[in-house]
């Protein structure tokens, strides 16, 4: 069965350092992944997504950047937090080309002070 | 912005089937409908999908209108633990890589 992973569950950090949020899918290959932002009490705001190893396509001009090394692993970072970058990160996959169902990983809420 | 309209929030009696509303009036003759769940500082849980036709699995059923304007999910018989916020979600995109427009969902309280 897959499986998808998320780390760090949680993660404060101050103004102005970097972040690295990594994801990792096991049970599946070459599945589109995706990163999500919610903010507090707020809906899911696609941030990025790839359809396979090096393509990165984004949602949303911002302080944020994804990459994608491996065919199941996907980060997500930045090289200077803001304040506006709290929230809670949601990694998901999907069978490539099916329009099947996302399936969402437990979350990484951060907190940025 | 969310292709979909849902009531805030919603209370039903544990034991008691919950019937959540969804309105997609401008849904798209190849979209199709989806319903996720969020329990409290969780990611969502997938809970069924559909087209045209009913569907039903192991958690609920889908109910979508004939015109496909609106949809209502069905939770036959509810628990304490079916208290989370429901997402209604018209899935857009091309073939390859779909996106999931997630509005601010039905906020689902059951009570003892």
């Amino acid at each position: 069965s897959q499986t998808i992973h998320q780390w760090p569950a949680t993660l404060v950090q101050p103004v102005g350092s970097p972040l690295s949020l990594e994801c990792t899918v096991e049970g599946t290959s070459n599945p589109n992944l995706y990163w999500y932002r919610q903010a507090a009490g707020r809906g899911l705001q696609l941030l990025f997504y790839s359809v396979g190893i090096g393509q990165i396509s984004s949602e949303v001009p911002q302080n944020l950047s994804a990459s994608r090394p491996q065919d199941r692993q996907f980060i997500l970072s930045s090289k200077k937090l803001l304040l506006s970058d709290s929230g809670f990160y949601l990694c998901a996959w999907e069978v490539r080309g099916l329009r099947d169902t996302q399936y969402f990983g437990p979350g990484t809420r951060l907190t940025v002070l | 912005d969310a292709k979909t309209t849902q009531p805030t929030s919603m209370d039903c009696a544990e034991g008691r089937a919950a019937n959540l509303p969804c309105n997609h009036s401008t849904i798209s003759g190849n979209e199709y409908v989806y319903w996720y769940r969020q329990i409290h500082s969780q990611g969502p849980q997938y809970i069924i999908h559909g087209l045209k036709n009913n569907e039903t699995n192991e958690m609920a059923s889908l109910i979508i209108t004939e015109d496909r304007k609106s949809s209502t999910l069905i939770l036959p018989h509810a628990t304490l633990r079916d208290t989370a916020v429901y997402y209604c979600i018209v899935r857009e995109g091309s073939y390859n890589t779909d996106k999931l427009i997630f509005g601010t969902g039905t906020r689902l309280q059951v009570f003892p």
